[in-house]
């Protein structure tokens, strides 16, 4: 079945810096890559996706980049704010069922 | 309009004990997951509904698990005689029809086995 590995497992900024988060999948079959962002004692809450036919999409300060070939994907945040930090899962998904196999989660500290 | 909800909120249940979680969906929504999220991880697949048919149970960890949703909208998942282990979030989801990916994620039932 699909294994989604995320790296790095915690990661600290300053506010106005980028931070990077990465996921490797292994199912070449997945076809969506989700991001999660989940705030403490919350909810997951989605904040971008990719699906396979794309190798990038944007939104505002958050960014998705897929690679297929290597099969990995990466979010990019800019500009971090405080309220950026929470901790963030990847996830893959294939078409049927559509079940999402997510990673361990990283955890995001934005210092001001 | 309304999103995901969970009852209860936390659950403090004693090992042996049975116990049930319920799940209300976005209202149309026609698919229907429940996760299982272990302190510092993340959520694992339990189970998938599409309207009231249970297409994948795989996730399920034991045979005490047991999920239904009779009517195609509101979701129960039951654990019978409680263990420790079982201690987690209990999270659900819905996503409007099969095929549309985006899933939108309940507040969670924190489950404590005690």
């Amino acid at each position: 079945g699909e294994n989604v590995e995320q790296h790095p497992s915690t990661l600290s900024v300053q506010e106005g810096d980028s931070a990077v988060i990465k996921c490797t999948y292994s199912d070449s079959a997945s076809n969506y890559f989700p991001w999660y962002k989940q705030e403490l004692g919350k909810r997951p809450q989605l904040i971008i996706d990719i699906r396979s036919n794309v190798g990038e999409k944007k939104d505002q300060r958050i960014a998705v980049t897929l690679n297929k070939t290597a099969k990995h994907f990466s979010l990019h945040i800019t500009e971090t704010q405080p309220e950026d930090s929470a901790v963030y899962f990847c996830a893959a998904s294939v078409e049927y069922g559509n079940k999402l196999v997510f990673g361990a989660g990283t955890i995001l500290r934005v210092k001001s | 309009g309304a999103g995901v909800s969970q009852s209860p909120r936390y659950k403090v249940a004693k090992r042996g004990q049975d116990v049930a979680l319920r799940c209300d969906p976005i209202s149309g929504h026609v698919s229907l997951f429940w996760y299982q999220q272990a302190l510092g991880q993340g959520p694992e697949f339990l189970t998938y509904f599409q309207n009231e048919a249970q297409l994948d149970k795989s996730g399920l960890p034991s045979d005490r698990f047991f999920a239904e949703r009779p009517e195609g909208s509101v979701s129960t998942l039951k654990i019978q005689r409680t263990q420790q282990e079982d201690s987690a979030v209990y999270l659900c989801a819905s996503s409007l029809m099969s095929g549309s990916n985006e899933q939108y994620f309940g507040p969670g039932t924190r489950l404590t086995v005690t």
